[in-house]
């Protein structure tokens, strides 16, 4: 198993402002993804954190808006950039110890843009 | 890309009945798919996997099936409670065996 810590819980941001969002594992994972989930919908997949290097992006998401860091196999972050009203969502972290496994996922970020 | 479908966005059921839920993908057949139960205000919880060579997985009171052929997943909770109550997804493998997607989720609630 995994846990994750992902800081902060909840958030309420101006508009055009950034927001960094921390996912702390507490073992080494091969595996980190970030997830998009909107008001009553399905998670999306945003990307895939590489350790090291560039993360692996999702059609329709650009490194621009949502930089993503991983500098080592426990850690990771997603910013929000230059945020609308159309960011507000909750944003999930999840790992997995290998490819091909049962994934684990943080409690979310409750990110509310006015 | 691929399209996940799960059948109907509610499902309300009798304690003590078995729910089945329904998967559906139209591309290609991942490798391995995945169910997780998911409450409010938290992450998805991670129930049970099966493989692409693997017709049919149990795990206490849950079952998943798996038919390539028809590109379904069936998802079977029996003697359902009413702590059974939850969004249920299903997540496919996406081709490379890396990341997985989501399908659109099915409401349980079990009516005591």
């Amino acid at each position: 198993s995994a846990v994750i810590s992902q800081k902060p819980s909840r958030d309420i941001c101006q508009r055009g402002t950034s927001l960094t969002i921390q996912c702390q594992v507490d073992s080494q994972v091969t595996m980190m993804f970030w997830y998009r989930q909107q008001p009553g919908q399905s998670l999306t997949l945003i990307a895939t954190a590489n350790q090291g290097s560039e993360a692996t992006y999702e059609s329709g998401f650009v490194i621009d808006k949502f930089p993503i860091s991983r500098p080592n196999l426990t850690f990771s972050t997603l910013t929000v950039s230059n945020m609308s009203p159309e960011d507000s969502s909750i944003y999930l972290c999840s790992v997995a110890h290998v490819a091909n496994t049962e994934a684990f996922f943080g409690q979310g970020t409750r990110l509310t843009v006015v | 890309s691929q399209k996940i479908e799960q059948n109907s966005e509610a499902l309300n059921i009798q304690e003590g009945k078995t729910a089945t839920l329904t998967c559906n993908y139209t591309n290609y057949s991942p490798a391995y798919l995945q169910w997780y139960r998911q409450d409010p205000g938290r992450g998805p919880v991670f129930l049970l996997l099966i493989r692409e060579n693997e017709k049919e997985k149990r795990k206490e009171r849950l079952k998943v099936t798996f038919d390539t052929t028809l590109k379904q997943s069936l998802f079977h909770i029996t003697a359902s409670q009413p702590a059974d109550s939850a969004t249920y997804l299903c997540a496919l493998e996406g081709g490379t065996g890396n990341q997985f997607y989501f399908g659109t989720g099915t409401s349980l609630t079990v009516i005591p």
